[in-house]
């Protein structure tokens, strides 16, 4: 019962163009969902998150999307760089199965390339 | 400043030996969490602490043990290993788990073979 779904296993973009990861979840009790960046060899890295009373954080190159009734975030990386090719989880926490916590989808494999 | 520290980086167990991975954290945070990261898979939860002397279970904790007898560490235990769980793992730490306090740090990970 997979309640972060990241369906898109990979991506690859050209430098400097945009890259949009997605994720949808299922549990309308989660509340905060965050994106984790994870270079091999290394654990994930925290990037950005957004509240549920929200629809739209920026940080930098990084803006991350909500749609609740959708159930879908998205992440946006505008201009990608190669520094940017990594692995990226999106997560969400809130009251699901008895007790708070965080939950990982399955990762998406960014490569951005020249 | 050191976060999340986790020992050993890699080891190599027999079916059915018994190992410890180490975790500790330097941040006083309370909550502490312990994943597994298979290929494909993403982050499962093993276990989790919400503070010193208070575990529970998360999404597989089957074959596995923690216990939580200060805030800093958070020792992980596999008695009898076995090739499932042949696997890499993470531990975590986090203020809490409500908004931004679910902001969770990880150590650099563990990776297991079971052979």
């Amino acid at each position: 019962d997979q309640q972060v779904k990241q369906n898109s296993p990979s991506l690859s973009v050209q430098e400097g163009r945009i890259s949009i990861l997605n994720c949808d979840y299922t549990n309308s009790m989660f509340d905060y969902f965050l994106w984790y960046k994870k270079y091999p060899a290394e654990g994930p890295t925290f990037l950005i998150s957004i509240s549920s009373i929200k629809d739209k954080n920026e940080d930098g190159r990084f803006t991350v999307f909500l749609n609740k009734s959708a159930k879908h975030l998205s992440l946006h990386i505008v201009p990608s760089q190669p520094g940017d090719s990594a692995v990226y989880f999106c997560a969400a926490s809130g009251f699901s199965g008895g007790y708070n916590k965080l939950i990982f989808g399955a990762g998406t494999r960014l490569a951005v390339h020249p | 400043n050191a976060g999340v520290t986790q020992t050993p980086k890699f080891r190599i167990l027999k079916i059915g030996q018994s190992m410890t991975l180490q975790c500790t954290q330097d941040m006083n945070h309370n909550y502490m969490y312990w994943y597994r990261q298979d290929p494909g898979m993403g982050l499962k939860l093993i276990y989790y602490s919400v503070g010193a002397g208070i575990t529970d279970k998360g999404e597989v904790p089957n074959g596995y043990n923690v216990s939580r007898s200060t805030t800093e560490d958070f020792p992980l235990r596999l008695e009898l290993a076995a090739p499932s769980q042949t696997s890499v793992y993470f531990c975590a730490s986090s203020l809490g788990l409500r908004g931004s306090n679910t902001e969770a740090f990880f150590g650099q990970g563990t990776r297991l073979t079971v052979v």
